[in-house]
């Protein structure tokens, strides 16, 4: 079974703490993805990366960056938390096997508040 | 472009069925529908193609119109495990390896179902 771990499933920091997310796969895929998921606006990309230490800004990079020094981890990086940084963060990694058939696998996710 | 997905929320009796919409208005290389249940990581359920066959696992199928850009899922004879929340996520392009901008999925704002007894 593929399995992708998220470091804390819940975290609470306060206003401008840099926070760090971690996620691991352990299937050798070489995309990794970080979403933030709130009420009534789904999954929204934040980053993702392609390769190792190749990264994408998603549609809502502002306020965070990425780290993947390694294939099988993929960090978010709050730089300065805000409250409206509070929310679900979700990881997920996927396969290229050139079949085009390949899905989204997700983590247990992260509930982080900022006070 | 995200995809908008109807009902938001549907509510039905043990044994009702559904029927949930994802629509784009860009061209489509595929759909993926995940479910997620309260407090857990969405799980896949299925995968459409361009140009592929509707699928079908158990009591739940899904459709790809392509000349619409729209797939719908279908729930028949719903179950209590059926409850929860409703994700498609749609591909502009065939995923290749080491390209930036493909192996992104777009996802819809989700749609939350209710089964009751």
């Amino acid at each position: 079974d593929v399995k992708v771990t998220q470091s804390s499933r819940y975290l609470v920091k306060r206003t401008g703490e840099k926070v760090f997310l971690e996620c691991v796969q352990d299937m050798d895929h070489e995309n990794m993805f970080w979403y933030r998921q709130d009420p009534g606006l789904g999954l929204r990309l934040i980053y993702f990366s392609y390769d190792v230490k190749m990264k994408e800004k998603g549609d809502i990079p502002e306020g965070y960056s990425v780290s993947r020094e390694k294939k099988e981890r993929f960090s978010l990086i709050l730089e300065s938390a805000s409250t409206n940084q509070t929310s679900m963060y979700l990881c997920a990694s996927r396969p290229l096997s050139g079949s085009g058939t390949d899905t989204q696998y997700f983590g247990p996710g992260t509930r982080l508040t900022v006070l | 472009q995200q995809p908008v997905q109807s009902p938001q929320a549907v509510i039905l009796r043990e044994g009702e069925d559904a029927v949930i919409n994802c629509s784009s208005s860009k061209a489509l290389y595929s759909v993926h529908w995940y479910r997620q249940k309260h407090g857990e990581a969405p799980v896949f359920l299925m995968i459409l193609l361009k140009g592929g066959e509707q699928k079908g696992h158990e009591k739940i199928s899904a459709s790809f119109n392509e000349k619409k850009q729209q797939s719908s899922l279908y729930l028949t004879a719903s179950q209590l495990s059926y409850s929860g929340t409703y994700f498609c996520g749609t591909e502009l392009r065939w995923p290749s390896h080491g390209s930036s901008n493909t192996g992104k999925l777009i996802f819809g704002q989700g749609t939350t179902l209710q089964v009751k007894p």
